[in-house]
């Protein structure tokens, strides 16, 4: 009955390759998010995603895309993987747009080796 | 520029202590602040949220305050236990701003010693 699921836990590869993670949430919630937290435990949003409507960080490379197959799923797909983008990703969702309290999923820890 | 502030950066204490969270903030138009803890391994969840209107709320052991004047608020916890321990994040969104219109403190962690 979890939430906010996503996969896999943990996720350790090569730099260059190409990898995705996956998020689902049962909540019938309209908005998912991305978040990038660093080593230094701070979040920072990659993309938010509602109704069909992407907003993307600018920050963020465009190696990094998000697929919405669904409103109930907002999974991510990372290319050619740098060693930077090692970090733990989560996936969150809020009720609507204006809907400011996230449920977080327990989050994706990438190591690029 | 909207800004999140989170004081200390880590704190320990002893199990069965109270211990105060700080918060500051330059974020405007506001329009919540909210208090999250994250347990290690896990993902962020929330325990309060504070409107313009709020000054003190509790859920708990946990007691949030906020001066919407000079833009603090504080996470007080009493009784500490060792479930406790875990990071603590600020966040505060701002009126009008979409998904994007939060902005994140960089979280207090707190250790609990028996």
């Amino acid at each position: 009955d979890t939430a906010v699921s996503q996969t896999p836990k943990y996720l350790v590869t090569q730099m260059g390759n190409d990898k995705s993670i996956k998020c689902e949430q049962n909540l019938g919630h309209d908005t998912m998010y991305w978040y990038k937290q660093d080593s230094k435990k701070f979040l920072k949003i990659m993309f938010s995603y509602n109704n069909k409507e992407l907003i993307i960080n600018e920050t963020v490379p465009n190696r990094f895309s998000p697929k919405s197959p669904d409103k109930a799923h907002l999974n991510l797909h990372i290319n050619s993987l740098e060693l930077g983008d090692s970090a733990v990703y989560f996936c969150a969702s809020s009720q609507d747009w204006g809907g400011r309290k996230l449920f977080f999923g327990s989050g994706t820890q990438l190591s690029v080796l | 520029k909207n800004q999140v502030e989170q004081s200390p950066q880590s704190l320990i204490i002893l199990e069965g202590k109270n211990c105060t969270l700080q918060c500051n903030y330059t974020v405007s138009p506001f329009s919540n602040l909210r208090w999250y803890k994250q347990d290690t391994g896990r993902g962020p969840v929330s325990l309060t949220i504070m409107t313009f209107s709020e000054n003190t709320k509790s859920n708990g052991r946990y007691t949030a305050t906020l001066d919407a004047d000079t833009k603090q608020s504080s996470l007080h916890i009493t009784a500490s236990q060792l479930s406790d321990s875990a990071s603590y994040i600020c966040v505060v969104s701002y009126s009008g701003g979409g998904a994007d219109g939060l902005t994140f403190g960089k979280g207090t962690h707190l250790i609990i010693q028996p």
